[in-house]
């Protein structure tokens, strides 16, 4: 696609519930990031995907978080149990290769309010 | 752990005027890169300008261009000439050379007023 797209938008759910944040990446980026936004706070990052794999997921704060990337292309962040402590707006990334020169694209992200 | 701080919180300025945007950071490691990316309300980070740490020379784009003191710790973003359009959120943010991969460590943010 033109751009790395993120959906949904926003999303509202209760506490306790599951969700899944998808990211679709630019066609052919090979690397795909998730980095974490909250309130008045900087991004803070969560996981790395260098095609299919996750050489880094260091950043995902709890078990309850997960993340899964298939076919090189699109990933989903999935977010078990919510809690109010999960709202935040959850920004995906995707750069050609993951190399140290490379400019890094980022989508609209996905605002997540847990109520 | 590396960390970014950004002290100013929220700024202010005239349309046509010159704003400087302030970050300090904290690293052990020799070699890195520094960045500024703008996030407007679309939420959408946008790369502004981004500097070498092996580089001397302050880097420049068009209108932004920044003040690297690599002694200090300090990366501060100048806007010249500031337009209605450079109204957003600016996050500094730092990544280590070394590494392939783009785990940037970012500073909370400063919002950027743009007064007509």
């Amino acid at each position: 696609g033109a751009g790395v797209s993120q959906s949904p938008s926003n999303k509202v759910t209760e506490k306790g519930k599951d969700v899944e944040l998808r990211c679709d990446p630019i066609s052919g980026h090979t690397a795909l990031y998730w980095y974490r936004q909250s309130l008045g706070q900087g991004l803070e990052f969560l996981i790395y995907f260098q095609g299919n794999s996750a050489p880094d997921k260091s950043g995902l704060p709890s078990d309850r978080f997960s993340a899964e990337r298939t076919g090189g292309s699109v990933s989903t962040l999935t977010i078990q149990r919510t809690q109010q402590e999960d709202s935040a707006v959850y920004l995906c990334a995707s750069s050609q290769r993951g190399g140290t020169n490379e400019k890094l694209f980022f989508g609209s992200g996905t605002q997540l309010s847990v109520l | 752990a590396q960390t970014v701080t950004q002290s100013q919180p929220e700024m202010s300025v005239q349309e046509a005027e010159t704003v400087t945007l302030s970050c300090t950071y904290d690293t052990s490691e020799s070699d890195y890169y520094l960045f500024w990316y703008k996030q407007p309300p679309s939420r959408q980070m946008i790369l502004v300008i981004r500097q070498e740490a092996y580089k001397q020379q302050n880097a420049t784009e068009n209108r932004f261009s920044v003040n690297f003191q690599k002694a200090a710790k300090s990366f501060s973003l100048k806007i010249s000439d500031s337009q209605l359009g450079d109204a957003a959120m600016y996050f500094c943010a730092y990544r280590s050379a070394p590494y392939n991969f783009n785990k940037f460590y970012f500073g909370s943010g400063t919002k950027l007023n743009v007064k007509p």
